[in-house]
């Protein structure tokens, strides 16, 4: 059983360079969210979805959209790479928020 | 908008009992959430509290009083393992998850 799986583990992007962090979840899980994490600080929310169809933002949206067309899948797109957007991001999926949320390796992108 | 606060750092001993306390404000309160995270790993869950008083799960508890909207987390002899960092985090009534900054542990021999 993979759990939830995040794939690059790492990656490097140039300003203004647009890329998909891909995130899937083989437990069936409605919930899934997308959180960043800078240097000796919390997760901050990005996007979540309740299930397939239905996304909404966080507390730091801007900058990133994401899309959910299945319930195993929930890739985030940066739009345009900034070097603010250097940090370990990670994806994560549950029966609902209120439950144990099961979350992937991370993806530590830099932004030079 | 919702606001967390826990200690940025604790340092105990080995064997030791340690408490780290969580306040927080949002509005729709669901729940509060734990999670431990080691150094390079990602975030694992420790408990969840949706009502007033103490969840145990082994050497770890957790406590909730939504009056206060305050909660702790409780380990218990502390082995060296448990050095990492440790988030309080919260549900709303919009399904959000919101962590707060975390607390890094460290046990000392």
């Amino acid at each position: 059983n993979a759990g939830v799986t995040q794939t690059p583990k790492f990656q490097v992007l140039k300003t203004g360079q647009s890329m998909t962090l891909q995130c899937a979840q083989d437990m069936n899980h409605e919930y899934m969210s997308w959180y960043r994490q800078d240097p000796g600080m919390g997760l901050r929310l990005i996007h979540y979805s309740v299930g397939a169809g239905i996304t909404d933002q966080g507390e730091v949206p801007n900058g990133y959209n994401v899309s959910r067309s299945t319930t195993e899948d929930f890739p985030l797109r940066l739009l345009s790479a900034a070097p603010s957007q250097t940090s370990v991001y990670f994806c994560a999926s549950g029966e609902g928020a209120g439950t144990e949320a099961f979350f992937g390796q991370g993806t530590r992108l830099t932004v030079v | 908008g919702q606001s967390l606060e826990q200690p940025s750092e604790v340092t105990a001993v080995e064997g030791a009992i340690v408490q780290i306390n969580c306040t927080y404000q949002t509005s729709g309160f669901y729940g509060l959430s734990w999670y431990q995270q080691h150094d390079g790993g990602a975030p694992t869950f420790l408990s969840y509290n949706a009502l007033d008083g103490l969840e145990e799960t082994g050497r770890f508890s957790s406590f909730l009083s939504r009056s206060d909207s305050y909660g702790y987390l409780l380990l218990q002899e502390l082995q060296m393992k448990d050095s990492a960092s440790y988030f309080c985090a919260v549900i709303n009534a919009g399904n959000m998850l919101t962590f707060g900054g975390g607390t890094r542990l460290m046990v000392k021999p």
